[in-house]
């Protein structure tokens, strides 16, 4: 089992619709969440994080977790055609004596916004 | 302005050549990481280091080397014992566990 995994994709939804990105993770002990989005061809750029379970919304963008079921997922309102790009899921591990820990990502989920 | 500077933006790599890649900051991060992207796929971690003159190995780090010698440098060596290094690279830092890394804009490495 991948320690982070999220949907197959590609996804694709017209404009104006809710698109819905899921993820799941296998250590129990993970503590922060992070969904980036990536343009193609360039960096990814952290869009939500999310610490503890329920939702937590940032204008358009709703991320939810659910420790108990290991499910962290984001959700993105009114989607734009510029909303087109991969989005990745990454987890935050922490190994035994770390202060920082390391992202494991998920694969990604590429979503594409048409007019 | 604050960041991460990565350079070059292109590399190209002939067979058997070590390559080196640049990675900067002036966050005062303590924490840096190399990833690995490689088309459609996600990241891979490679080496990370949280203090100077420390660093550990990630998931993939055969084939590659890195030194950590000044808090704002990280720069990650791709040795000619990295048989399949063609991809996208991605150094990031950080200065908190709970929060996300800030990422450079990347290095694409082509073998030639």
């Amino acid at each position: 089992q991948k320690e982070v995994e999220q949907n197959s994709g590609p996804l694709s939804v017209p404009e104006g619709a809710i698109a819905s990105l899921n993820c799941t993770y296998s250590d129990r002990g993970s503590q922060s969440f992070f969904w980036y989005r990536q343009y193609s061809g360039k960096s990814p750029e952290l869009i939500m994080s999310i610490y503890s379970n329920g939702d937590k919304e940032d204008g358009r963008f709703t991320a939810q977790l659910n420790k108990a079921s290991q499910y962290v997922s984001l959700l993105i309102r009114d989607s734009q055609p510029s909303d087109s790009a991969t989005y990745l899921c990454a987890v935050n591990i922490l190994p035994g004596g770390t202060s920082y820990g390391k992202l494991t990502f998920g694969q990604g989920t590429i979503l594409t916004v048409h007019p | 302005d604050g960041g991460i500077t990565q350079s070059p933006k292109y590399l190209f790599r002939k067979e058997g050549q070590n390559v080196t890649l640049s990675c900067e900051q002036n966050l005062n991060h303590d924490a840096m990481y190399w990833y690995r992207q490689d088309p459609g796929q996600g990241l891979r971690l490679i080496y990370y280091s949280q203090i100077v003159n420390d660093f550990q190995k990630g998931d993939i780090a055969e084939g590659y080397s890195v030194s950590r010698e000044k808090k704002e440098s990280f720069p990650l060596t791709v040795t000619s014992a990295q048989k399949n290094p063609t991809a996208f690279y991605l150094c990031a830092s950080n200065y908190d566990r709970a929060y996300g890394y800030t990422f450079g804009s990347g290095t694409r490495l082509t073998v030639v």
